[in-house]
């Protein structure tokens, strides 16, 4: 098994510029996590998929953020427009059947805007 | 508000000399604790998950246990490949995401 595979693994973007990751979820996989982790702030939860639906993006900090999974073995996060202060380490995570079975995190993208 | 604290933030331990992490938790319905090992440039790996008070579970040098407040991760003879930053987290209701502590950085020197 590959695990759970994003890309890129390093973006460096100028402030303003529309970002897009992308994660591809474990196969069978049925739950989808996007987390930012930062230095201050730790590991924060912006929205999680269940079956490609959204059920809850209230961590999503602004309207320049937005998430969509068109099916289950793929997932973007979009940040249009992009600042500064979006800089950190963005995670995918999958997991069979909800919380129970623990996480299985990609290897993160690294994000820098400039 | 739901909440997980770790301390403390940062541990050195000379290769050999055991210890514990803390994990603090205030949650509503408590759906698992969860510990997980974070390598520099990596992602969070998962290695425990516990559910009840009195539970415990062991993998190599590590044991988790669990209170109706806290859990403790226990490093025994701990190695400077045990060296990582150590993660906690609870379930929460009925739902799927998972809250995070800040974590423990764990420095194990030869």
């Amino acid at each position: 098994d590959a695990g759970v595979i994003q890309s890129p693994r390093h973006e460096v973007t100028e402030m303003g510029q529309e970002v897009t990751l992308r994660c591809k979820p474990i196969s069978g996989h049925n739950s989808l996590f996007w987390y930012r982790q930062t230095m201050m702030r730790g590991l924060e939860l912006l929205i999680y998929f269940n079956n490609n639906v959204p059920i809850d993006d209230s961590g999503m900090p602004e309207d320049r953020f937005s998430a969509k999974m068109p099916n289950a073995s793929f997932s973007t996060l979009k940040i249009q427009p992009s600042e500064p202060r979006d800089s950190a380490v963005y995670f995918c995570a999958s997991t069979r059947n909800g919380v129970n079975y623990g996480y299985t995190f990609g290897s993160g993208t690294r994000l820098t805007v400039v | 508000e739901d909440q997980v604290t770790q301390s403390p933030e940062a541990l050195r331990l000379q290769e050999g000399e055991s210890s514990s992490l803390n994990c603090s938790y205030t949650v509503s319905g408590l759906r698992g604790l969860f510990w997980y090992r974070q390598d520099p440039g990596k992602g969070p790996e998962f290695l425990f998950t516990l559910y009840s008070a009195g539970e415990e579970k062991e993998k190599e040098r590590l044991k988790a246990t669990l209170t109706k407040k806290e859990s403790f991760l226990h490093i025994t003879a701990p190695k400077p490949e045990d060296s990582a930053t150590y993660l906690c987290a609870t379930g929460s209701g009925n739902t799927g995401k998972l809250i995070f502590g800040q974590g423990t950085t764990l420095q194990v020197k030869p």
